[in-house]
């Protein structure tokens, strides 16, 4: 079965940087993008970053643009994304996902249970 | 940017009752939507796609209608599990996003 598998979530200073990883198993990690998706403690839902299936694309959220940095090992089935400049308001539950994949199936359609990062001096 | 409005916020009801929730987007997103639905402390779940398209898995009183900019989901005869808060999001073009949110809690 499919299975996303976040850690490296924790307290961080404001400035300081962190990266966190997201292991994937049960399906070909290879030929799906893979998304970065987080939630501020009490708050919505909040698109981070995509990554394309052969790391090739990747795309972010205008408030991590430039801090933010997504990336994957398809040979360790692995997602990361590197946060530096890290800011309070980067405190969050961060969420990987899957997209179906094909066609115009880019919805989430599997999430792995999230790490959450905060960011306090 | 595609920006996603949900309403409502907050939506008071019972078990049995039907209930519409609403999100509209800033632009066409032709049917690019998708619904899901969050319990405290998890990982958010799907349960429409392509606007309209039932999650495998997911009970047939969830439906979803809309094309364009409005979009509704639609619960009949709410069921205890369906107590939470549920999410509309886009996938029409980067960046996706989401709407705010509608917290379903019973009356």
């Amino acid at each position: 079965q499919v299975q996303l598998v976040e850690s490296g979530g924790g307290v961080v200073q404001p400035g300081r940087s962190l990266r966190l990883s997201c292991a994937a198993s049960g399906f070909t990690f290879s030929t799906y993008p893979m998304h970065w998706v987080r939630q501020a403690p009490g708050k919505g839902l909040e698109w981070v970053a995509v990554i394309s299936s052969d790391g090739n694309n990747k795309y972010y959220a205008d408030s991590v643009k430039g801090r933010f940095t997504i990336s994957r090992d398809n040979s360790k089935n692995t997602l990361y994304v590197q946060m530096n400049s890290l800011r309070a308001e980067d405190t969050a539950v961060y969420y990987c996902a899957r997209v179906r994949g094909g066609p115009n199936s880019n919805y989430f359609d599997y999430w792995g249970q999230g790490t959450l990062v905060t960011v306090s001096s | 940017d595609i920006q996603m409005t949900q309403s409502p916020s907050t939506l008071s009801a019972s078990v049995g009752d039907r209930v519409t929730i609403t999100c509209r987007a800033s632009q066409s997103i032709s049917s690019w939507l998708a619904w899901y639905q969050q319990n405290p402390g998890k990982a958010p779940k799907l349960l429409i796609y392509k606007a309209s398209s039932l999650e495998s898995g997911v009970p047939s009183r969830f439906s979803g209608s809309g094309s364009g900019t409005e979009f509704t989901l639609t619960i009949t005869s709410l069921q205890p599990d369906d107590f939470a808060t549920y999410y509309c999001q886009h996938y029409n073009s980067y960046p996706y996003s989401f709407g705010q949110g509608t917290k379903l809690e019973i009356k």
